[in-house]
């Protein structure tokens, strides 16, 4: 069976950070190019970044890009998004998703809710 | 950014009557392999979202048959053959053929 569980949301004040993860089981991870997608209510969903299989191409959503860095460790078949100078606008659940190619989106995690505020 | 447009935004429906939502895009989702990077999205309340259909008409494993997708360049369909109780939930078209973007969603319900 195909898990993916994210981790690591919560509250934090303008300018702070959180390291979100994604531990994933029930496909070789090390395969499979993998996306982190948020959901608010105003703006809807989302693409933040994805990753391919080594990490050697990472791509990101203008408003993130300098704030955000997302990484993976094969080995421990997880994924992160490390959040740095988090902003208002960033508030949102962040779901981790498989992406099969050209965003198809397969498979996704539960969500972990990021909020931020003071 | 390619921009998604669903509609109808509401969409209340007898059980066992036909759904249809439909899903256009501002500019043409033909890649240049010659694929159409169209999915469909269903969100039940509290869950995350669930593929139903790729590449436009391709149906995902366990999906019911009385769900299907069509359409080409930027004009896009997700039909529904019967409504059944469990298919109430958001839905959202998405491309992949250029930066991915998706639809605002279409809310069905039950009448």
């Amino acid at each position: 069976e195909v898990q993916l569980v994210e981790s690591g949301g919560g509250l934090v004040q303008p300018g702070g950070s959180l390291r979100l993860s994604c531990a994933v089981s029930g496909f070789t991870f090390s395969n499979n190019w993998m996306s982190w997608v948020r959901q608010t209510p105003g703006k809807g969903l989302e693409f933040v970044a994805n990753m391919n299989q080594d990490g050697s191409v990472r791509n990101y959503v203008d408003s993130v890009k300098g704030r955000f860095t997302i990484s993976r460790d094969n080995a421990k078949n997880s994924l992160f998004l490390q959040m740095n100078s988090l902003r208002a606008e960033d508030t949102a659940v962040y779901f981790c998703a498989r992406d099969p190619g050209f965003s198809a989106f397969d498979f996704w995690g539960q969500g972990t809710m990021v909020t931020v505020s003071s | 950014d390619v921009v998604m447009t669903q509609s109808p935004l509401s969409l209340p429906v007898t059980l066992g009557q036909p759904a249809s939502i439909s899903c256009r895009s501002s500019q043409s989702l033909v890649h240049n392999n010659g694929n159409t990077y169209l999915n469909w999205f269903r969100q039940r309340p509290g869950q995350s979202p669930r593929r139903l259909i790729h590449m436009v008409s391709n149906r995902d494993s366990g999906v019911p048959d009385r769900f299907s997708g069509s359409g080409s360049g930027t004009d896009f369909t997700l039909n529904i053959s019967r409504v059944e109780a469990e298919d109430v939930g958001l839905y959202y078209c998405m491309q992949g053929t250029h930066w991915p973007t998706f639809g605002q969603g279409t809310k069905l319900e039950i009448k």
